[in-house]
Order: C-alpha cells, then structure tokens, then sequence
C-alpha cells in the first residue's frame, strides 16, 4: 500500500527557520496537503496544493515540491508553531486512496 | 461560515452498537463529500471513508471497509458513522471533514471538532 514518510520529530529555536519533510513514489503526480494539529484540537490545513496558503494562514509557512519529496517551511517559527504536523496526499490510481503521513512533531526550543 | 458540529463523547462497552453524527452549516451539503478521519490515542490519522450526500455515493479505505458504514440524511444536512459491534480497538477520536475532490486529488478544507469513542468493558 502507498506511504507517506515523515521524520517523526523536528526541532528549532524561535525565530529560525523549520522544514519539515514528506516523501512518497506518487507526489510528482499528486499534489501534497498539509496539516497542523496543536494538542487537544482538532487539524487545520496550511498548505494546499503543495504550495498554496488558505486564507488566514500566516505567511511563514509555506510549501514546495521537489520529485518525490514536498516540503513545510515554517520562517522565522513562533512558539505557537510548535505542534503536530502531517503531510497527505494520494496514490495515483484514480481511486479514493488518501494517504496521511506519520506525522512530525515541531518542538520550539 | 463553515461548520462541522459533531455529536458528543460516548463511552460504550464491547460489542455493543454506536452511531455518531456530523452536521454541516453554511455551505451546500449536497455538492460536497464528507469523509472520517480515525485517530487513536497518540497516534496518527487515518483516512476511513467518505460519502457523497447528493447521491450517496460512499467509497472505503481498504482498511476500514466492513467495519464501519458511513451514510447521510441530506435532508438535515447530517452525515453519520456507525458500528454494529464496537470492539476496544475502536477507541479513539473520529473527526467528520469536508473532502474536497479536484481532479484525483483529495483533501480535507474543514474538520469537526471530533468524537471521542471508547469502548471498555
């Protein structure tokens, strides 16, 4: 079955930058979605389409594709960055097949 | 506005059946699919299905097919996951989405605030 796989932990100090990774042999035909889920609550999408922002997501973070890899980029992280976060996307057979990586967790030193 | 309103927290013992809605405001309920999202305690998220509500049109992920039905009443804009017979594996959090579909890709724009299911005997 199709994967998607995540570093299991990520950490940065305030105000560097944070990129978090996600591979899979289908994201050059499938776009990439992201998600961010602080404890106790439920996730939020901030990346759409590998790279797109939805409205009221904040600038820092953003998304780019590279082969079979996509990548989060959280600039200049605040410490209400840190939590959870997990790429999604697809297989490339037609079906209804989504995929959640394992997720990463973002630690603000 | 948006909005996924989930049924409360349920705690039941094994075996026994369950059902947990989703209801949706502020967007056409009937153009867009409503999926679950499974989570188990400290753990990662697992896609489990969706339904279209216009037509019904209900798809599984391999592994949840047969363990759970997913339906939906277009009529009070609900959209409903169900268990004939919980097992303690079941517990976990359940948050109904809004899967948007575009082109073979799919991805979930908003997220109810999720049902805590535990199952214990």
């Amino acid at each position: 079955s199709y994967e998607l796989t995540q570093p299991p932990s990520v950490s940065v100090s305030p105000g560097q930058t944070a990129r978090i990774t996600c591979s899979g042999d289908a994201l050059p035909k499938q776009y990439a979605y992201w998600y961010q889920q602080k404890p106790g609550q439920a996730p939020v999408l901030v990346i759409y389409k590998d790279s797109e922002r939805p409205s009221g997501i904040p600038e820092r973070f953003s998304g780019s594709s590279s082969g079979t890899t996509v990548t989060l980029t959280i600039s200049g992280v605040q410490a209400e960055d840190e939590a959870d976060y997990y790429c999604q996307s697809a297989d490339s057979s037609g079906t209804f097949h989504v995929v959640f990586g394992g997720g990463t967790k973002l630690t603000v030193l | 506005e948006v909005q996924l309103v989930q049924s409360g927290a349920e705690v039941k013992k094994p075996g026994e059946s369950l059902k947990i809605s989703c209801k949706g405001s502020g967007y056409s309920f009937t153009s867009y699919w409503i999926g679950w999202v499974r989570q188990m305690p400290g753990k990662g998220l697992e896609w489990m299905g969706i339904i279209y509500p216009g037509d019904s049109d209900t798809r599984y992920s391999p592994s949840f097919q047969g363990q759970v039905t997913i339906s939906a009443d277009k009529s009070i804009s609900t959209a409903y996951l169900q268990w004939s017979s919980l097992k303690a594996s079941d517990t976990a959090m359940y948050y109904c989405v809004r899967n948007r579909v575009e082109m073979n890709n799919y991805y979930f724009d908003y997220w109810g605030q999720g049902t805590l299911v535990t199952v214990s005997s």
